[in-house]
């Protein structure tokens, strides 16, 4: 069975600065992975996801991910923050072919000026 | 334009109840899917309709019932609603049943059982 961790739960960091929203995965077979974004009171948003192909993801706000298979991580970046990015993150996966979308716990993103 | 949307945005009520919240896309997407999102803003998969046929039922309690009466409409149902059932509910689409097309989320509706 599938299963998604993202180990840290809460990540504060300043305005301008890089952060690294961390996500490791199981799974036994191919699969396609997701990081959605959930601003305060709305719904989840998609930051990018992982197909196929080259393994460095770039998405919407300047945020890329890098699928790293030995490891089992897809890492969400971005190399400098804004106050706007103040966010709940979450890492999802699915097996190749399958409907289903499984998600990691979330991190919160707080970012202070 | 909303993509997809809920209502009711808010749903307080108390236990026993029988409540209903309702989707639609406007996307023209085929596949839709309810979602639960508890306190600690875990997100599951409770089901998922492709052109009006279930695809995906998660082990939900029967109390739960969605319904899709066309592929741009999926309400869900909840009978003798329990105090355990209070949590975030977003609904989602997506343009078809593989997993590699992109997920289209609700603004959720926020059910509180008292």
């Amino acid at each position: 069975a599938q299963s998604v961790t993202q180990l840290d739960s809460q990540v504060p960091v300043f305005e301008e600065a890089p952060v690294e929203l961390r996500c490791n995965y199981s799974s036994s077979v191919s699969v396609y992975l997701f990081w959605y974004v959930q601003y305060p009171n709305q719904g989840l948003q998609l930051l990018l996801k992982y197909l196929s192909g080259s393994t460095l993801v770039k998405g919407i706000n300047g945020f890329e991910a890098e699928f790293n298979k030995s490891q089992t991580s897809f890492h969400l970046r971005k190399p400098s923050v804004h106050i706007s990015d103040t966010a709940e993150y979450f890492c999802a996966v699915s097996e190749g072919g399958a409907q289903k979308l499984v998600f990691g716990q979330g991190t919160r993103l707080t970012i202070n000026p | 334009d909303t993509a997809v949307s809920q209502t009711p945005k808010y749903l307080v009520t108390q236990m026993g109840n029988d409540k209903s919240i309702k989707c639609e896309q406007n996307l023209g997407h085929d596949t839709m899917y309810w979602y639960k999102q508890d306190s600690k803003k875990f997100l599951k998969i409770m089901f998922s309709y492709n052109n009006k046929e279930l695809i995906i039922n998660e082990t939900v309690p029967n109390r739960f019932s969605p319904k899709s009466p066309d592929k741009a409409h999926l309400n869900l149902h909840i009978n003798s609603l329990e105090l355990g059932d209070s949590a975030v509910y977003f609904c989602a689409s997506s343009q078809a049943r593989v997993l590699a097309d992109t997920q289209y989320f609700g603004p959720g509706t926020r059910l509180t059982v008292l």
